[in-house]
């Protein structure tokens, strides 16, 4: 069965500490993606990246990092130098390739508090 | 400018009334999804659509209903049976389904 799991609920970080949100993903599927959203207060999800399960490269964009492991199924999400508008919910979410058309699979998410 | 609209983005309905939220994309894409998210939660997939004239349920698609006539438009309806209502509701659209996937403002819909 596929499932997300996002372990911290809550994160509480004053600005310019580094933070990282866990997430580990099931799958019996070999060709899948991964994602990370944004949900900040005003509710809209803004899309962050989306890694296939054929490349485990890290990746870097400005203060974002993610790190993918296959052998421990994680694909966490590091935010350098935290600023207050980082506060925000983060999801990570599980695309299988043959499953119904793009249906992603969600982690509870969690809150990030970024204090000044 | 281009993107994904949801209308209203707050809604009240009384018990036992059906309510239809909007959904309308400008991207040119082919699939089109409608989640739900209750406090704390993740979303959850009630329908989506790969095609115009053609969609499949999610897994919690009932009470619920929607419509793809059109390639732009995904309108959900939240009818009566449905037992729980009141939550946030984000529509979402790709170019394809095995594209990214961007969602709408949400509309928050309360059962009074």
């Amino acid at each position: 069965a596929q499932k997300v799991t996002q372990a911290q609920t809550e994160i509480s970080v004053v600005e310019k500490e580094d933070v990282t949100l866990d997430c580990v993903y099931e799958t019996r599927d070999t060709t899948y993606y991964l994602f990370w959203y944004k949900q900040p207060p005003s509710g809209e999800l803004v899309f962050l990246i989306r890694r296939n399960s054929f490349d485990e490269q890290n990746e870097i964009s400005g203060r974002y990092s993610w790190n993918f492991q296959k052998s421990t199924s994680s694909f966490n999400f590091t935010i350098t130098a935290s600023q207050v508008v980082d506060s925000a919910v983060y999801f990570c979410a599980l695309s299988e390739e043959y499953n119904q058309g793009g249906k992603l699979i969600f982690g509870q998410g969690t809150e990030l508090s970024v204090k000044p | 400018d281009g993107g994904i609209t949801q209308s209203p983005k707050y809604l009240f309905r009384k018990e036992g009334q059906n309510v239809t939220l909007s959904c309308e994309q400008n991207l040119n894409h082919d699939a089109m999804y409608w989640y739900r998210q209750d406090p704390g939660q993740g979303l959850r997939l009630i329908y989506y659509s790969q095609i115009v004239n053609d969609f499949q349920k999610g897994d919690i698609a009932e009470g619920y209903s929607v419509s793809r006539e059109k390639k732009e438009s995904f309108p959900l309806t939240v009818t009566s049976a449905q037992k729980n209502p009141t939550a946030f509701y984000l529509c979402a659209s790709s170019i394809t389904a095995a594209s990214i996937i961007y969602f709408g403002e949400g509309s928050w819909l309360t059962v009074v």
